[in-house]
């Protein structure tokens, strides 16, 4: 069956450390993977995607995320976190195979960052 | 402004009741979904559309249905065979995009059954 697995459920960090978040995803063939942020009291949004090209791709906020096909792995990172950056972090995939828009999405991972 | 809308933000029910969770998108968007988060869990989709008059289960579709008589709106049922209805509930729209569409999401609704 198709899933997504984040391996960190919960992450402190202090501000100006580097962040890396694992995501996961059950097995290959085409796929379109997106990072998505749910900030305290706020809508979820988009944080950065990736489809097809280099596989290091940059997203809003100075976060980036790297995909390694191998791997079956789509990892988020930023290099020197924020307070601001506070929130639940989502990794989602849809398997280009299923021909429409459906997304699976891991567990999710809440992100605490100490000033 | 362009988005989706979500009403109630909170929502009590007695066990045993249907409550219909109403979403509405401004967005001129094709496809919508339904998404149920519980802590620890991420999000579930319930059932999604890809078009008017059509509708696919997700992958926790029992206990929920959903209409789509129009392409701005996309209710979600929650009946009482659903055994645990508690839970906070997202409403998505996208492009079709061939599953590139971003999506985007609504404020959500608690609903809380007792």
């Amino acid at each position: 069956a198709q899933s997504v697995s984040q391996h960190n459920h919960h992450v402190i960090l202090s501000e100006a450390a580097s962040l890396e978040l694992g995501c996961n995803y059950s097995y290959g063939g085409t796929v379109n993977l997106f990072w998505y942020v749910q900030y305290p009291g706020q809508h979820l949004q988009l944080l950065l995607k990736y489809f097809s090209g280099d596989p290091l791709v940059k997203g809003i906020k100075g976060f980036e995320a790297e995909f390694i096909k191998s791997k079956f792995s789509f990892n988020l990172r930023k290099p020197s976190v924020q307070w601001s950056d506070t929130a639940e972090y989502f990794c989602a995939v849809n398997w280009g195979s299923s021909n429409t828009g459906k997304l699976i999405f891991g567990q999710g991972t809440t992100l605490q960052v100490k000033p | 402004d362009g988005g989706i809308t979500q009403s109630p933000k909170y929502l009590f029910r007695k066990e045993g009741q249907n409550v219909t969770l109403s979403c509405e998108q401004n967005l001129n968007h094709d496809a919508m979904y339904w998404y149920r988060q519980d802590p620890g869990q991420g999000l579930r989709l319930i059932y999604y559309s890809q078009i008017v008059n059509d509708f696919q289960k997700g992958d926790i579709a029992e206990g929920y249905s959903v209409s789509r008589e129009k392409k701005e709106s996309f209710p979600l049922t929650v009946t009482s065979a659903q055994k645990n209805p508690t839970a906070f509930y997202l409403c998505a729209s996208s492009t079709w995009d061939r599953g590139r569409g971003e999506q985007y999401f609504g404020p959500g609704t608690r609903l809380t059954v007792t």
